[in-house]
């Protein structure tokens, strides 16, 4: 079974603080990405990954940066915390793009609270 | 614009029930629909991918089906039990993005 895990399930944070998230995958897939959800508006990508070092602006990049070091690992950086950022994200992660089998796989969600 | 809408909202039904949810998408160029279901406070788990080139898929009490020039995707539950209650989600996948709906949160009722 693919596993997506996320390094936190709940944190809270201050206005003004750096913030990483961590998302691990184990499956040796190529593409990575982050989404936030929010009630009413759904899920909305932050940026996506398709190879280490590679990066995507998505639809809500700003305020976001992203580091993919390792096939498995893809970061996302709060450069400073705002309580607009105070939400639900999910890191997912898929074989490959325009694929046949390019089903995406998601970790459990990291709840921030940024007060 | 690419735009993923889902009808109902929101369905409450008695145990037993075979129900219908249906998802729309805007632009018929997708890769592969995804339907995803997501418990509360929880992330997102996948129950059936549709590629594109094909009508329908199951598993187990779970049917989708896939009319790609239409733009529209059902998913049916067959036999529904109150541990379906979720949110149902679908995505389209149209290569370096996927479009996800609102969702449909179903209650089943014992």
């Amino acid at each position: 079974d693919v596993k997506v895990t996320q390094s936190s399930r709940y944190l809270v944070k201050r206005t003004g603080e750096k913030v990483f998230l961590e998302c691990v995958q184990d499956m040796d897939h190529e593409n990575m990405f982050w989404y936030r959800q929010d009630p009413g508006l759904g899920l909305r990508l932050i940026y996506f990954s398709y190879d280490v070092k590679m990066k995507e602006k998505g639809d809500i990049p700003e305020g976001y940066s992203v580091s993919r070091e390792k096939k498995e690992r893809f970061s996302l950086i709060l450069e400073s915390a705002s309580t607009n950022q105070t939400s639900m994200y999910l890191c997912a992660s898929s074989l490959y793009l325009q694929g046949r089998d390019n089903e995406q796989y998601f970790g459990p969600g990291t709840r921030l609270t940024v007060t | 614009k690419q735009e993923v809408t889902q009808i109902p909202a929101a369905l409450s039904v008695p145990e037993g029930e075979n129900l219908v949810l249906n998802c729309s998408f805007t632009d018929s160029a997708i890769y592969n629909l995804q339907w995803f279901r997501q418990d509360p406070g929880k992330g997102l788990t996948s129950l059936l991918l549709i590629q594109s080139s094909q009508r329908e898929q199951t598993s187990g009490r779970l049917n989708a089906s896939l009319d790609k020039s239409s733009g529209r995707s059902t998913l049916y539950i067959a036999a529904s039990q109150p541990g379906d209650s979720a949110t149902y989600l679908c995505a389209a996948d149209y290569g370096q993005n996927f479009v996800f709906g609102p969702g449909t949160r179903l209650s089943v009722l014992p």
